[in-house]
């Protein structure tokens, strides 16, 4: 199974501050037959399921602001909250797609300092 | 816009099967373009994915549930199920379904999920 490792667990930041989110993964989810990297992120709000951010690594799902920015390759991924608004508080999962059993990180939570 | 609801039993007792079922509403299972998933949440905690299934009845398992794990689907109700056998009180979790491409080469996220439902196993 590829392991997902989230870091850190949980992170405060000041509203309009950045957030940072890393990603890492056991092994590579680059695959080399379209060179895309297998890999998304989704946000969680208490009491609702996730909700799809971005994929393909750095693509933003539909509707969701340009303040969130996926970057990264390989086995390291960033999710990047250019500045934080109150409706970020969440928790935020990585996911790769490359190889099942499919797996997510930990979560990483986001509080308002 | 595709919805996903999930139902049955909140409750179950140990050694039983759990049994879920999701409806699918504005979209079609029998889509060639979709796997049809289930991920569960155990409370306070990240997601595991369970399995999913394609329209034809073909299977994907997480080799750590896969023992006790059945998904099927009926294409004339729209649904696809969840089954789970011999459960303990470490499959006290929500259950989520969700869809994800069919075409590996095209992405395989999950979206849209359903609501989820928690489901606790306790006598």
């Amino acid at each position: 199974d590829i392991v997902m490792t989230q870091s850190p667990d949980s992170l405060a930041v000041s509203l309009g501050e950045r957030a940072t989110i890393k990603c890492k993964s056991s092994q590579s989810v680059l695959h080399s037959s379209n060179n895309k990297n297998y890999l998304t992120w989704y946000q969680q709000k208490p009491g609702q399921p996730p909700k799809l951010l971005i994929y393909w690594t750095s693509t933003r799902e539909s509707g969701v602001p340009d303040r969130f920015s996926g970057s990264g390759s390989g086995r390291d991924f960033t999710l990047t909250i250019s500045s934080l608004q109150a409706e970020d508080v969440a928790v935020y999962y990585c996911q790769q797609y490359y190889s099942t059993p499919y797996t997510f990180g930990q979560g990483t939570k986001l509080e308002i300092k | 816009q595709v919805l996903l609801q999930e139902s049955g039993p909140g409750l179950v007792k140990p050694s039983q099967t759990l049994s879920l079922t999701c409806t699918v509403s504005g979209g079609s299972v029998s889509s060639g373009d979709y796997y049809w998933s289930w991920i569960r949440q155990h409370p306070g905690k990240g997601l595991e994915w369970i399995g999913y299934i394609y329209y034809s009845g073909s299977t994907s398992y997480n080799p750590s549930l896969s023992s006790r794990v059945t998904i099927s689907v009926d294409t004339s109700e729209n649904q696809f199920s969840l089954k789970l056998t011999s459960v303990t009180a470490a499959d006290t979790a929500v259950y989520y379904c969700a869809r994800a491409s069919y075409n590996w080469l095209s992405g395989r996220w999950f979206d849209p999920w359903g609501q989820g439902t928690l489901v606790t196993v306790s006598s």
